[in-house]
């Protein structure tokens, strides 16, 4: 079975902290995602890589960086932790399939809910 | 990057068909059609994709008009653990990037 984890499924930081979410997949698929879920807003993109050391923007980008060192790792950074960043962050991984066309299939992780005081 | 629109809710009655719509106008003649769900406490997970064909799998089935400009997830016989956000999803960005977009979501309520 296709695994993705993610480092932490509950998460409570200060305001200020320097904050690291990990996500691991073990089915060696090149693409890797962050999104945040918030109630009314649905899941919104905050990055995404398509190889190593690759990185874009997503939707909502801002106050966020990534790192992505190695193909079965992609860390999302939060640099300096504000309130408005409590969320639901779910990590996801997809192959880069040609037969699937653009898009392919995304696995997910559980979750992190990150608490921000 | 195309848009997908559904219906925010919808009900079924325990082990009746259910149809969930989805319309992509605009989406492009290369773009997939995805569908996740997302059960409650969990992240989301694969449904089924599609180009032009209905496709089936072992979750459901997906009808795709001719014209590409709306499809419909077939749950064939609706259970209480279908109970869940469903998301229609067309591709975002060039190339085989494999960014998706997700939009608001139907959410499907089963009475047993």
């Amino acid at each position: 079975d296709v695994k993705v984890t993610q480092s932490s499924r509950y998460l409570v930081k200060r305001t200020g902290e320097k904050v690291f979410l990990e996500c691991v997949q073990d089915m060696d698929h090149e693409n890797m995602f962050w999104y945040r879920q918030d109630p009314g807003l649905g899941l919104r993109l905050i990055y995404f890589s398509y190889d190593v050391k690759m990185k874009e923007k997503g939707d909502i980008p801002e106050g966020y960086s990534v790192s992505r060192e190695k193909k079965e790792r992609f860390s999302l950074i939060l640099e300096s932790a504000s309130t408005n960043q409590t969320s639901m962050y779910l990590c996801a991984s997809s192959p880069r399939d040609s037969r699937q066309g653009p898009g392919g299939e995304q696995y997910f992780g559980p979750g992190t809910r990150l608490t921000v005081t | 990057d195309a848009k997908t629109t559904q219906p925010n809710s919808m009900e079924s009655n325990e082990e009746e068909p259910v149809h969930l719509p989805c319309n992509h106008s605009t989406i492009s003649g290369t773009d997939y059609i995805h569908w996740y769900r997302q059960l409650p406490s969990q992240g989301p997970e694969y449904v089924i994709h599609g180009l032009t064909s209905n496709v089936n799998n072992r979750m459901a089935s997906l009808a795709i008009a001719e014209d590409r400009k709306s499809s419909t997830l077939i749950l064939h016989r609706a259970t209480l653990r279908d109970a869940a956000v469903y998301y229609c999803l067309s591709p975002g960005g060039s190339g085989n990037t494999g960014k998706l977009i997700f939009g608001q979501g139907t959410t499907l309520q089963v009475k047993p």
